[in-house]
């Protein structure tokens, strides 16, 4: 089952130019983590951010995390042509025991 | 860092026909690895949970006896998709925890076509 839905499903941005995309789930959770997709390729993890904090960054990525809210978003800063890509959030459970549940994905179209 | 393979990449079977999927952790063991489904332009859809040295834990809708599962040791999971048919057609992607829940490697995924 899907955990939750990210919007927008698809983004088209210039390079240069900053990414957000949003997820939101419906369960508690342990942690939420980020991946990357190329096409029909396998996942990039890219940052995991715990139930406890609030915002995280890593690079060019910024991730923020409201419980309250049951949401995240990630933010790409100073896109580039390369980080063209699914995003997906994903939700490990409270229980912990590893298992995500994927949120639907958004599609980046960065173009140089 | 941890790599997680998965053999074949890309296979085409007939209709009525059995797959089998590896999926191997290279450079550490894993008592759990997971199983997802992919369909083109759709996220990842969890379907078991393999652990090794007992039963998989599929996901509610998932058919066991058609995708079975067998994680023989701590670093080898197979996926099994008995008589497939041209709806199991998909793409196929394993990851692999070693020591914290929180570190999950991916493996490449299998594309799986049935004609």
């Amino acid at each position: 089952s899907q955990q939750g839905e990210e919007d927008p499903q698809a983004l088209s941005i210039q390079e240069g130019e900053n990414a957000t995309m949003n997820c939101s789930y419906k369960t508690s959770i342990n942690n939420l983590q980020w991946y990357r997709q190329n096409s029909g390729r396998g996942l990039v993890h890219l940052i995991l951010i715990r139930s406890n904090e609030r915002e995280k960054h890593s690079g060019r990525l910024r991730v923020t995390l409201d419980t309250s809210k049951k949401s995240s978003s990630l933010l790409i800063t100073a896109s580039r042509a390369a980080d063209t890509a699914s995003y997906f959030c994903a939700t490990g459970g409270s229980s912990n025991t590893g298992k995500l549940i994927f949120g639907q994905g958004t599609t980046l179209q960065v173009k140089p | 860092g941890a790599v997680v393979s998965q053999h074949p990449s890309r296979v085409i079977c007939k209709s009525g026909t059995s797959v089998k999927i590896e999926c191997r952790s290279l450079d550490f063991q894993a008592t759990t690895m997971f199983w997802y489904r992919q369909f083109p332009k759709q996220s990842l859809m969890l379907m078991a949970t393999s652990n090794e040295g007992s039963k998989a834990t599929y996901e509610q809708g998932v058919e066991k006896d058609k995708f079975l599962i067998n994680h023989a040791s701590l670093t080898l999971s197979t996926l099994t998709v008995t008589s497939a048919h041209p709806e199991d057609s998909s793409f196929y992607i394993c990851s692999a925890i070693p020591d914290s829940p929180y570190e999950q490697y991916f493996g490449p995924g299998t594309r799986l076509t049935v004609t």
